[in-house]
Formats: C-alpha cells, sequence, structure tokens
C-alpha cells in the first residue's frame, strides 16, 4: 500500500527547543492529518488539514496544507518532555474505489529535559 | 468526541489457531473502518478498508481469505486473523469515523490489538 515519505526520521532536541517535521507524497490527498503515537496505544489526532494552503495551530503545533496538496509539515513550539513519542502525518482521499487513508514513515521525537 | 473501542487490547495463540479482533464506534456510526497492522519502530500499513454494506477492498499484498474483514454493522467491524503464523505476529489497529460528519476527516482510532502468535 502507500505510504507516505516523512522525515526526519528522528529527532533529538533540548527541552525549550522548536520542532519541525515533514510529509511528502507523489500523489494528491485532500485532507492532511498528523497524529502522535505513545507506545502501545493508537494514534491520537493533533491536526486536520482540509484545505490546500490552510495553516491550522493547535496550542503549540502549527501545520500547513501544502499547495500542491501533496505535502505538509507539522511544527511544535518550545517543545517539553510529554511531546515525547512519534508523530504521523495522514493523508485522505476520497476514490472512485472509496475512501483511502494512508501514513506517513513517522518521525520519533525525543526531548532531553 | 468520538470513541472507537478495539478488543482485545492482546493476545496470544498457537501457530494454525484463528484470531478475532472487534473494533466498536461506540458513540457513532461509522461507514467506514479501516484496519492497519504495525511492527515496531514502523508506520502503519494499512491493510484494508471496509464499507458498510460492501465487501473490504484489500491492499495489495495483503491477502483476503488470511485476513478476514466483517464490516457487521455500523458500530462494528472484525478483523479475523486465520490460520495464524508467528510472522503475522504485529499490532493491529482500527480506525473509523463518523458519518455524520461529512467534513470531518479526523478518523478516531482504537487503542491496538498486539497480536502474538507462538
Amino acid at each position: 500500500g502507500q505510504q507516505l515519505n516523512q522525515s526526519p526520521q528522528s529527532m533529538f532536541i533540548q527541552e525549550g527547543e522548536d520542532v519541525s517535521m515533514n510529509c511528502t507524497s507523489s500523489s494528491i490527498f485532500n485532507t492532511w492529518l498528523w497524529y502522535k503515537q505513545d507506545p502501545g496505544e493508537g494514534p491520537v489526532l493533533l491536526i486536520a488539514l482540509y484545505k490546500a494552503g490552510e495553516l491550522t495551530s493547535n496550542g503549540r503545533l502549527t501545520a500547513q496544507f501544502g499547495i500542491t496538496r501533496k505535502d505538509s509539515f507539522l511544527n511544535i513550539s518550545a517543545s517539553i518532555p510529554s511531546d515525547v513519542g512519534i508523530y504521523f502525518c495522514a493523508g485522505h482521499r476520497v476514490m472512485s474505489t472509496g475512501n483511502q487513508f494512508y501514513f506517513g514513515t513517522g518521525t520519533s521525537l525525543t526531548v532531553i529535559p | 468526541g468520538a470513541v472507537v473501542s478495539q478488543h482485545p487490547s492482546w493476545v496470544i495463540c498457537k501457530s494454525g489457531t484463528s484470531v478475532k479482533i472487534e473494533c466498536r464506534s461506540l458513540d457513532f456510526q461509522a461507514t467506514t473502518m479501516f484496519w492497519y497492522r504495525q511492527f515496531p519502530k514502523q508506520s502503519l500499513m494499512l491493510m484494508a478498508t471496509s464499507n458498510e454494506g460492501s465487501k473490504a477492498t484489500y491492499e495489495q499484498g495483503v491477502e483476503k481469505d488470511k485476513f478476514l474483514i466483517n464490516h457487521a454493522s455500523l458500530t462494528l467491524s472484525t478483523l479475523t486473523v486465520t490460520s495464524a503464523h508467528p510472522e503475522d505476529s504485529s499490532f493491529y489497529i482500527c480506525s473509523a469515523r463518523d458519518f455524520r460528519d461529512s467534513e470531518y476527516y479526523g478518523y478516531t482510532f482504537g487503542s491496538g490489538t498486539r497480536l502474538t502468535v507462538v
């Protein structure tokens, strides 16, 4: 199945630093979403983006839907220890065969106190 | 908010047996549900998409006869791993969307099922 390319694969940062990660695809998606997953748990939605060019914030998180609809980025400002986890982007679209929903390869974030 | 319950949270089975995993939308109806598998330190790989009232659509490389998916109702989808083998050991996760909210594509995920085949 399709998978979105996400970078970086992992990050080790100091508490208080800003974080940026991005996701690209070879094909267009109508919706981009960002999730965080803790070990042994299912992903939890952070931000959803519905329109190309859209910039949305959720607290210290900011995400943008690329103009081409083939990419998105997520920024985390002033990181804190509880930001540790794996972040996934996801793309959604509706095709003739039905809904499609694919995940990025993930970014593992470690915040050093 | 929408809640998706997945059961069991973990299961250990013998090689050759079948295991059923349930995914329920607790406070909403879901016309579409997805099933994923995730290996350690890897991303979620879509296995299949099920739409209530029709057959599941499987991703390339996923054996439909081995991973039986039944979207039995608007609140329940099941994944049955038939004749399980050790290589089927993985973390299986489902997701669902409230069909009433046509503008909201933020699928809600279950908490996952850790399957270990011995």
